[in-house]
């Protein structure tokens, strides 16, 4: 039983396309997040959702949009893509009933690894 | 500025060595938390540390928090092939809701 599923695991597209990456996570979470790890292994957080509201929306190009249709899935939505959106791309899932949600446990996804071309 | 800095970026050993990395910051954090991430693979969380100077055992694995709550540390004792992998530190600076990583120390241990 995958706790955090991510789908493509690899994508790899032109640049100017449109693309989705879908998360779901079946742990009854109430928090989700996408990060993304660039080639130097750089992890760094660019969206995070508590029961289907945007609570962190880090300084990323409104080209990237998250979509939260319900509590246990979370997708990203790129357009336009550019060589610089070639990264991993992960999804994680926490409790996220707490009063310290940054101290729960984040359980990640395997990664969705983008190349654009 | 990187806000969470870890040291060394790159370590192989021979199994049975022991081995410390670092994880430093002048930002006070509330936590800080070890994850693993093996190759292909999502990070996988080791351990949470919340209160200064706190010492947490995991098997072979030994972390430190800072009595300052700025810097941390994580001791592997004889290290096996299976703790191959990156070692990724985190904090939620001042009890923020995000975790900033560190870069990374990429651990090697050859057999």
């Amino acid at each position: 039983d995958t706790a955090v599923s991510q789908t493509p695991k690899y994508l790899v597209t032109q640049m100017g396309n449109d693309k989705s990456i879908k998360c779901e996570q079946n742990l009854g979470h109430d928090t989700m997040y996408w990060y993304k790890q660039d080639s130097k292994k750089f992890l760094k957080i660019m969206f995070s959702y508590n029961n289907k509201e945007l609570i962190i929306n880090e300084t990323v190009p409104n080209r990237f949009s998250p979509k939260s249709p319900d509590k246990a899935h979370l997708n990203l939505h790129i357009n336009s893509l550019e060589l610089g959106d070639s990264a991993v791309y992960f999804c994680a899932s926490s409790h996220g009933q707490g009063a310290f949600r940054s101290q729960e446990t984040q359980y990640f996804g395997p990664g969705t690894r983008l190349l654009v071309l | 500025t990187q806000l969470l800095e870890q040291s060394p970026q790159f370590l192989s050993i021979q199994e049975g060595e022991n081995l410390t990395v670092y994880c430093n910051s002048s930002s006070v954090f509330s936590s800080l938390q070890w994850y693993r991430q093996e190759p292909g693979e999502g990070p996988v969380l080791l351990v949470t540390v919340v209160t200064g100077g706190e010492v947490k055992k995991l098997k072979r694995l030994t972390f430190q928090f800072g009595d300052a709550r700025k810097d941390s540390s994580l001791h592997i004792t004889a290290a096996q092939p299976g703790d191959t992998g990156l070692y990724l530190c985190a904090g939620d600076e001042g009890g923020s809701e995000k975790l900033v990583f560190g870069k990374g120390t990429k651990l090697t241990v050859n057999p």
